[in-house]
């Protein structure tokens, strides 16, 4: 079965950076798009961003724009999110997740354990 | 950006009743809409795609419905297993947004 196994989260002072990554392994990486998804404590689901199977197309939600950055290595089936200039509202549980087809219109089909970022001074 | 609002965000429910939960989008999405459920300290897990489309592990007892701005997600007769929290999801257009859940709980 699909595996997605996050990693890189922890305690960062606000201002600071982080790298999360994403291990996916028993399917092709390749094809999908991936998606990060954030929960912060206690509250619901947000979407953070996506990047296409190419990588060559990206978004990201208003609130991360211009100080996160996604991006994948498909020779090492492993998925990135750059996260600078943090904040106390950053902190939450980062999930990646994988689309369930390669088409532009995709639910997420798999979901890693996620990854706990916590933003505090 | 795509609003998508669910009702009610909880609920309280006996094991046997039939649950209803509703997801309105803002615009019209299609049927660009999936449902997830989570259980507390795990990560979702999909439920529905294509606003009606089960996944291969859901029962028949879930079923989902609507299109372009009004979706439900029903639960004919609902199991212990099924107390959970359920999202909605539109995937029609950047950024994909969320409901802010429903939490279903035992009565």
């Amino acid at each position: 079965e699909v595996q997605l196994v996050e990693s890189g989260g922890g305690l960062v002072q606000p201002g600071g950076s982080l790298r999360l990554s994403c291990a996916a392994s028993r399917f092709t990486f390749s094809n999908y798009a991936m998606s990060w998804v954030r929960q912060a404590p206690g509250k619901g689901l947000e979407w953070v961003s996506v990047i296409s199977g190419s990588g060559g197309n990206t978004y990201f939600a208003d609130s991360v724009k211009g100080r996160f950055t996604i991006s994948r290595d498909n020779s090492k089936n492993t998925l990135y999110l750059q996260m600078n200039s943090l904040r106390a509202e950053d902190t939450a549980v980062y999930y990646c997740a994988k689309s369930y087809s390669s088409g532009s219109y995709s639910a997420f089909d798999y979901w890693g354990q996620g990854t706990l970022v916590t933003v505090s001074s | 950006d795509i609003q998508m609002t669910q009702s009610p965000s909880s609920l309280s429910a006996s094991v046997g009743d039939r649950v209803t939960i509703t997801c309105r989008a803002s615009q019209s999405i299609s049927r660009w809409l999936a449902w997830y459920q989570q259980k507390p300290g795990k990560a979702p897990k999909l439920l529905i795609y294509q606003a009606s489309n089960l996944e291969s592990w859901v029962p028949s007892r879930f079923s989902g419905s609507g299109s372009g701005t009004e979706f439900t997600l029903t639960i004919s007769s609902l199991q212990p297993d099924d107390f959970a929290t359920y999202y909605c999801q539109q995937y029609n257009s950047y950024p994909r947004t969320f409901g802010q859940g429903t939490k279903v709980e035992i009565k």
